[in-house]
């Protein structure tokens, strides 16, 4: 089954502790990017890759990392979390080309104390 | 600055009803612009618009862009309950997958 897998789906962490959310996806997507989603904002880019080892900020990487050393995963690295980093985040694949339909993986709620 | 706006931000219509969701950009080095169904998951996808004044439709949801005012409607036709959820716009700018997203508008079709 095709799918964008994110782990863990729910976290609690606490102030500066690091952490790392992984996406992995089984489509052979060129594109993976990372979002946060807050009430009233809407869907945030915070990272995106074009391939293995090409990543590209996107609106709101500040206390973010992402690395791209294999195809199919895309981790996210919070080294010292904050509480304003307490969201929903998705990772997500997708094509270039003629469509540029993102599949979404489930989420994963953070929470930041 | 980028930025993608969404009107209504929320909305209220009986089963039946007919809605038009809008959605309005201001983006440099436009390339598409996307619209999402997000339910209590992910997001999914609905359609892809690259060029004004082309129609897209899936059942009864239909789609339309128009680059020169900048902006792009979607409709929803003979609306049903399973048609609540969260509508999000996204405009592909630059290159590769730089998303920018509204904030998404709410429908809730009430039986």
């Amino acid at each position: 089954e095709a799918q964008v897998t994110q782990n863990p789906r729910y976290l609690i962490t606490v102030t500066g502790k690091k952490l790392t959310v992984t996406c992995s996806q089984n489509m052979n997507h060129e594109y993976m990017s990372w979002y946060r989603q807050d009430p009233g904002l809407g869907l945030r880019q915070i990272y995106y890759s074009m391939n293995v080892e090409v990543t590209d900020k996107g609106d709101v990487p500040e206390g973010y990392k992402v690395s791209r050393k294999e195809k199919r995963n895309f981790p996210l690295i919070l080294e010292s979390p904050s509480p304003n980093q307490t969201s929903l985040y998705f990772c997500a694949s997708g094509t270039d080309g003629v469509e540029y339909e993102q599949y979404f993986g489930p989420g994963t709620r953070l929470t930041v104390t | 600055e980028d930025k993608v706006v969404q009107s209504p931000l929320s909305l209220v219509v009986h089963e039946g009803d007919t809605v038009t969701l809008n959605c309005s950009y201001e983006v440099t080095n436009f390339r598409s612009l996307l619209w999402y169904k997000q339910e209590k998951k992910a997001p999914t996808f609905l359609f892809m618009l690259t060029s004004s004044g082309i129609e897209k439709k899936s059942g009864r949801l239909s789609s339309i862009l128009d680059k020169k005012e900048l902006f792009s409607i979607l409709n929803i036709t003979a609306t049903q309950t399973g048609d609540s959820a969260i509508y999000l716009c996204a405009v592909v700018r630059n290159y590769g997958q730089n998303f920018v997203f509204g904030p998404g508008t709410r429908l809730s079709v009430l039986p």
